[in-house]
């Protein structure tokens, strides 16, 4: 149980281009999802707390208006890189939690963005 | 306050050996203490978890040690495989925000 997808798992755009990547809680309700990201040999990084129906909540330093996050439904967010940028290649994973309780995160498998 | 600081950065050990890992924290505020295992390209995987009213953990070969007074916790594998080659995290979770804190990771190599 509670299994995390994410699609695509790996992606190349041009720059300019925008890329949308889903998070799906594929066994569970989620109303609280997260966003990070990873670059190479680091921790991960809080980007954004996605609540269904309401507006995401940005960590500091987190463009809001470049990274867009739509979590309309218990089972999907999804994360909007806008005029991407070879500085915004990086691995991004969404995290969920069970609406029906807890505190644990379960995390998707990673999406890898490449921005040539 | 906000920070969890993890040591070693880099871990080597030997087949059958014993693995650890600490991590120290400082906000009291944080009331749960997760572990990651995370394969390179993969997302992290929850290993075992502890809150601050227990000392200690344990699942299979992984186990938790957890010291409230000097805000410190540590992830003991037990038998090391070559298979547990993989980074860990620690990770600490603060109530009111439902946010994780993790630490900077330890990249564990079991050598056969």
């Amino acid at each position: 149980g509670a299994v995390v997808s994410q699609h695509p798992s790996r992606v190349i755009c041009k720059s300019g281009t925008s890329v949308k990547i889903e998070c799906r809680s594929l066994d569970f309700q989620a109303t609280t999802m997260f966003w990070y990201r990873q670059f190479p040999k680091q921790s991960l990084m809080l980007m954004a707390t996605s609540n269904e129906g309401s507006k995401a909540t940005y960590e500091q330093g987190v463009e809001k208006d470049k990274f867009l996050i739509n979590h309309a439904s218990l089972t999907l967010s999804t994360l909007t890189v806008t005029s991407a940028h070879p500085e915004d290649s990086s691995f991004y994973i969404c995290s969920a939690v069970l609406t029906s309780g807890g505190v644990t995160q379960y995390f998707g498998p990673g999406t890898r963005l490449t921005v040539l | 306050q906000q920070q969890v600081k993890q040591s070693p950065q880099s871990l080597i050990v030997q087949k059958g050996g014993i693995s650890i890992i600490n991590c120290a924290y400082e906000n009291t505020a944080f009331d749960y203490f997760p572990w990651y295992q995370q394969f390179p390209g993969k997302g992290p995987a929850l290993l075992i978890a502890i809150r601050p009213d227990v000392s200690e953990k344990k699942e299979g070969r992984f186990t938790i040690s957890f010291n409230k007074s000097a805000k410190q916790f540590s992830l003991h594998i037990m038998d090391s495989q070559p298979g547990d080659s993989a980074t860990y995290f620690c990770a600490a979770h603060r109530g009111s925000a439902r946010q994780l804190t993790f630490g900077s990771g330890t990249q564990l190599t079991v050598l056969p």
